[in-house]
């Protein structure tokens, strides 16, 4: 079965920084891949989403690549807020649903 | 707001207890799920719904009966539960059912904290 990791279970970066955050799987390469936003007491929320033949995506602030010989994707906060500070998940699609990692905590401080 | 509504927000229950959680979709979707999150664990996906029939059972055990009456509402009724099964419950929807050539997005409510006694 699919494992997947995020690289470190909470990042700080200081504000107006890039955070970077790191999604790696063993295992087949997914056709897609998709992050999501976690606020605490809150379901996950869509972000991006990147097919296999994609090398990078980008929305706004955000920014996700997708190396498919690493098994990795990375996904980038350019400009960092306080208000980005949340859990990211990254989601791989499986046979016929998607498989979550643990998340990365993300702390902007101000 | 996700469209996504989940009730009760919070559940604290005894292990002899009978309790419902409730997740209803304004989506026009048709696919559901039931998720587990518990501490530092991946969202375990527990039940999948597709156009109202159950597609997905991934090993759960049977002291959780889901029931999807309609394509916007889904149920989670709960049996002597365990104090291992608190957690929080996600309910999701998505269009459709996602495949590996053809992802869904999910959209996913606020979730119901539940604590077994």
């Amino acid at each position: 079965s699919q494992k997947i990791e995020q690289n470190s279970e909470a990042l700080n970066i200081q504000e107006g920084k890039t955070a970077t955050l790191t999604c790696n799987y063993t295992n087949y390469s997914p056709a897609y891949l998709q992050w999501y936003r976690q606020d605490p007491g809150r379901g996950p929320v869509f972000l991006l989403l990147i097919r296999e033949n994609e090398k990078e995506k980008r929305k706004e602030r955000l920014k996700v690549t997708f190396d498919t010989t690493l098994k990795q994707s990375l996904f980038h906060i350019t400009a960092s807020q306080p208000a980005d500070s949340a859990t990211y998940l990254c989601a791989l699609t499986g046979a016929n649903n998607l498989f979550f990692g643990t998340g990365t905590r993300l702390t902007v401080i101000p | 707001e996700t469209g996504v509504t989940q009730t009760p927000r919070h559940l604290v229950m005894g292990m002899t207890n009978k309790k419902s959680l409730k997740c209803e979709q304004h989506l026009g979707h048709n696919a559901m799920y039931w998720y587990k999150q518990s501490a530092k664990k991946p969202l375990e996906l527990m039940f999948v719904y597709n156009f109202k029939e159950q597609t997905e059972n991934n090993s759960v055990p049977s002291r959780f009966s889901p029931e999807c009456p309609n394509s916007s509402h889904l149920f989670l009724h709960l049996h002597t539960l365990q104090p291992e099964d608190s957690a929080l419950y996600l309910c999701a929807s998505s269009q459709d059912q996602g495949t590996s050539g053809s992802p869904e997005t999910q959209y996913f409510g606020p979730g119901t904290r539940l604590l077994v006694l």
